[in-house]
C-alpha cells in the first residue's frame, strides 16, 4: 500500500546531543525522499531532500541517510538545539502517472535545555 | 516565510455544507498541491494542479475538487461537508513538479460540526 511510517512518535534529546529520526517507507518504486520540519501553526517547511540513487546526504547540521535495501530513511540533527523542536516528517515522491507526495504520521522533537 | 499564504485562518461549517479554501502561490510558482493534516498526523495528498490542469490525485473522492487560476491562486472545494472532513488544509506551491521543492502555506483550519 501507499503508506509512508516512522518507528517513533516522540523524541526526547538533551541540547547540544545528536537526534536521530527514522523513518519506514513502503513503495520501493519511489526515487525520492524529503524531510519536513512543522513547528505549531506552521506549515511543513523543507529541510533536505535524497535521491534514490544515493545513500547520504549532508545538509547543515542534518543528515539523511537512506537504505533501499530495507525501505529505511533517518534524519540525523547534530547539536541538538531548543529551536529543533517540532514535528519531523519524511515524505516520498510517487509518480503513478501523476506525482504525489506521501507523507509519514511523523516524530515529535522534544529538546531539553 | 515562504511566501504561501492561505485564507481563511480557521472555518467552521455544518454538516453538508460546501466550503471553498483559498491560496496564494509564490509568484512564477505554476503548481500548486493540496493536503488534508488531521490532528496529530502526517498530510494527505489531496491533488496537484500544474499550469491550471489537474497533475495527480491522492484517494479523496469527487466531492474533493480544485481549481488554479493564472495568476499563481487556487481553490479548493469541499461538497457535502462530513465530520472527518475536519483538519489542517494545507496547500504547497512549487516552480515546476516532480521533485521542485515545495514551499508550505500556514493552513487552513476547518472545523465541521
Amino acid at each position: 500500500g501507499e503508506s509512508v511510517g516512522l518507528h517513533l512518535p516522540t523524541l526526547s534529546v538533551q541540547e547540544g546531543d545528536n537526534s536521530i529520526i527514522n523513518c519506514a517507507y513502503s513503495n520501493s518504486a519511489s526515487d525520492y525522499f524529503i524531510w519536513y520540519k512543522q513547528e505549531s501553526g506552521k506549515g511543513p517547511q523543507f529541510i533536505i531532500d535524497i535521491r534514490s540513487n544515493m545513500d547520504k546526504r549532508q545538509g547543515q547540521r542534518v543528515t539523511v541517510l537512506l537504505n533501499k535495501t530495507v525501505k529505511h530513511l533517518s534524519l540525523q540533527i547534530a547539536a541538538t538545539q531548543p529551536g529543533d523542536s517540532a514535528v519531523y516528517f519524511c515524505a516520498e515522491i510517487l509518480n503513478t502517472g501523476g506525482f504525489k507526495t506521501i507523507f509519514g504520521a511523523g516524530t515529535r522533537l522534544f529538546v531539553k535545555a | 516565510e515562504t511566501g504561501v499564504t492561505q485564507s481563511p485562518t480557521h472555518l467552521i461549517k455544518t454538516r453538508g455544507q460546501q466550503v471553498t479554501l483559498r491560496c496564494s502561490s509564490q509568484s512564477g510558482h505554476n503548481t500548486v498541491s493540496w493536503y488534508q493534516q488531521a490532528l496529530g498526523q502526517g498530510p494527505q495528498f489531496i491533488f496537484q494542479y500544474y499550469r491550471e490542469e489537474e497533475n495527480g490525485r491522492g484517494n479523496f473522492p469527487p466531492r474533493f475538487s480544485g481549481l488554479q487560476f493564472p495568476n499563481y491562486s487556487s481553490e479548493l472545494n469541499v461538497n457535502a461537508l462530513e465530520l472527518d472532513d475536519s483538519a489542517l488544509y494545507l496547500c504547497a506551491s512549487s516552480l515546476g513538479y516532480g521533485t521542485d521543492t515545495q514551499y508550505f502555506g500556514p493552513g487552513t483550519r476547518l472545523t465541521v460540526l
